[in-house]
């Protein structure tokens, strides 16, 4: 029974390029979040999606991040026009609709923008 | 006022002892409450949930939920060098879990 998946697992990207986050969820999750992880800090909630659908955006920001989750497929978080900045850990997490039993976590990116 | 509140520390227990980790929240709405250890380089892992007022054991692991005065905390009984990590408290707010800045948590032998 495969975990939540992220790749890749580094990803090193030169300032304005972009950088695309994979996540596939758990099996029987269609909940997914993105977090956000600077060295020393905690999670920062991004993004909560379901099939083709943003629930909650409310910590992207307004500019160069996107993110979706399609019908088929993993879900991507997109970083458009990279700056040193968006350098930090993306962990993607996955939940099931029908109980509240917290997040599972994907062993998430490490993006470095160089 | 932060949603979630944590004292980053470093917390240092000897081996065997009982590491009590804190956690404040702001929401007085929320409902669920977790407790994730994450290793240095590795990702958040699921310890506890709780969402009942008291305690909550499992192993050497209790949590522990106040509502009224909106703490969690977590107990860790027989302290190992294992546990040393940082541990990170969150609480539902809305639909999604806001997670506190977390506490590293030092076991010496």
């Amino acid at each position: 029974n495969a975990g939540v998946m992220q790749n890749p697992r580094h990803l090193v990207r030169r300032r304005g390029q972009e950088a695309r986050l994979r996540c596939s969820p758990m099996k029987g999750h269609s909940h997914v979040y993105w977090y956000r992880q600077l060295p020393e800090e905690g999670l920062k909630f991004m993004v909560y999606l379901q099939k083709e659908n943003i629930i909650d955006e409310s910590g992207m920001p307004k500019e160069r991040f996107s993110a979706e989750f399609p019908k088929e497929g993993p879900s991507i978080l997109r970083i458009q026009q990279v700056v040193r900045g968006d350098s930090a850990a993306y962990f993607c997490a996955s939940s099931r609709p029908d109980r509240d039993s917290g997040y599972t976590f994907g062993s998430g990116t490490r993006l470095t923008v160089v | 006022q932060k949603e979630v509140e944590q004292n980053s520390g470093p917390l240092s227990v000897p081996e065997g002892a009982i590491a009590s980790l804190n956690c404040t929240y702001s929401d007085r709405g929320s409902q669920s409450f977790f407790w994730y250890r994450q290793y240095s380089g590795k990702s958040p892992e699921l310890i506890m949930f709780i969402y009942s007022n008291g305690d909550k054991e499992d192993g050497r692991f209790t949590a522990q939920l106040n509502k009224a005065s909106q703490y969690v905390s977590l107990l860790i009984r027989d302290s190992q060098p294992s546990d040393s990590a940082t541990y990170l408290c969150a609480v539902r707010v809305s639909q999604k879990l806001v997670f506190g800045q977390g506490t590293r948590l030092t076991i010496n032998p």
